[in-house]
């Protein structure tokens, strides 16, 4: 089945070690998003790829990256995590940027 | 800036009542989304309106989009325990090309 597939399902790792988490899609959508959900709350849009172009939110940290090497993969790199990083995060893919989003099923982080 | 708000925050409910959330945009909305999620969960798809005034069903929920395009409503009919979740609605507008999301509403029922 098409799917949106992140790796791993929980990641812990130390105060300020950066981590990297992943996401892959088998559905050739144009669009990957990136959302960081704490808890009780919606999804915060951190940023997204619409093909190979990059789009930051405006109050993204910087300590926040991306990648996207090919129309499958996409990346999320912290790089110094502070304990108020610690969430679930959420990668989403759309076929264009107002059509209805598919998410995979998160990465929990937890910081030590 | 965009923003969509959604009431209640939460909501408990007797299993086999009914249930409405509500979803209101400071803009003019090109389309909305409802998504639920399941605790633990992820996010997943539900429906997208477009046009002024659409209603949507699927099964005991119906969807609704406001004329003006700036409000929309999901109303469960006869709630089941499988209906607990948050529901977010999420409006798009070309403008700022983005979506955003509501707060969700938590729905909660007691069997």
């Amino acid at each position: 089945d098409a799917m949106v597939i992140q790796n791993p399902r929980y990641q812990v790792t130390q105060f300020g070690k950066p981590v990297t988490l992943s996401c892959s899609q088998t559905l050739n959508h144009n669009v990957m998003y990136w959302y960081q959900q704490k808890s009780s709350q919606a999804p915060k849009l951190l940023f997204h790829y619409y093909d190979k172009d990059f789009n930051n939110e405006a109050d993204t940290p910087d300590n926040f990256q991306s990648r996207r090497p090919n129309t499958s993969f996409c990346f999320l790199d912290i790089r110094s995590p502070g304990l108020g990083d610690a969430a679930m995060y959420l990668c989403a893919t759309s076929t264009t940027l107002n059509q209805p989003q598919h998410f995979g099923d998160g990465t929990r982080l937890s910081i030590l | 800036g965009q923003q969509v708000m959604q009431i209640p925050q939460y909501q408990h409910v007797q299993e086999g009542e009914d249930f409405t959330t509500y979803c209101n945009s400071s803009t003019t909305l090109s389309n909305i989304q409802w998504y639920k999620q399941r605790p633990g969960g992820h996010p997943v798809f539900l429906i997208q309106l477009v046009k002024s005034g659409e209603v949507k069903k699927q099964k005991r929920l119906t969807f609704q989009f406001g004329e003006a395009k700036k409000n929309s409503s999901l109303h469960i009919t006869a709630t089941q325990t499988t209906d607990v979740g948050t529901y977010f609605c999420a409006g798009w507008r070309y403008a700022g090309n983005m979506l955003t999301f509501g707060g969700g509403t938590r729905l909660m029922v007691k069997p």
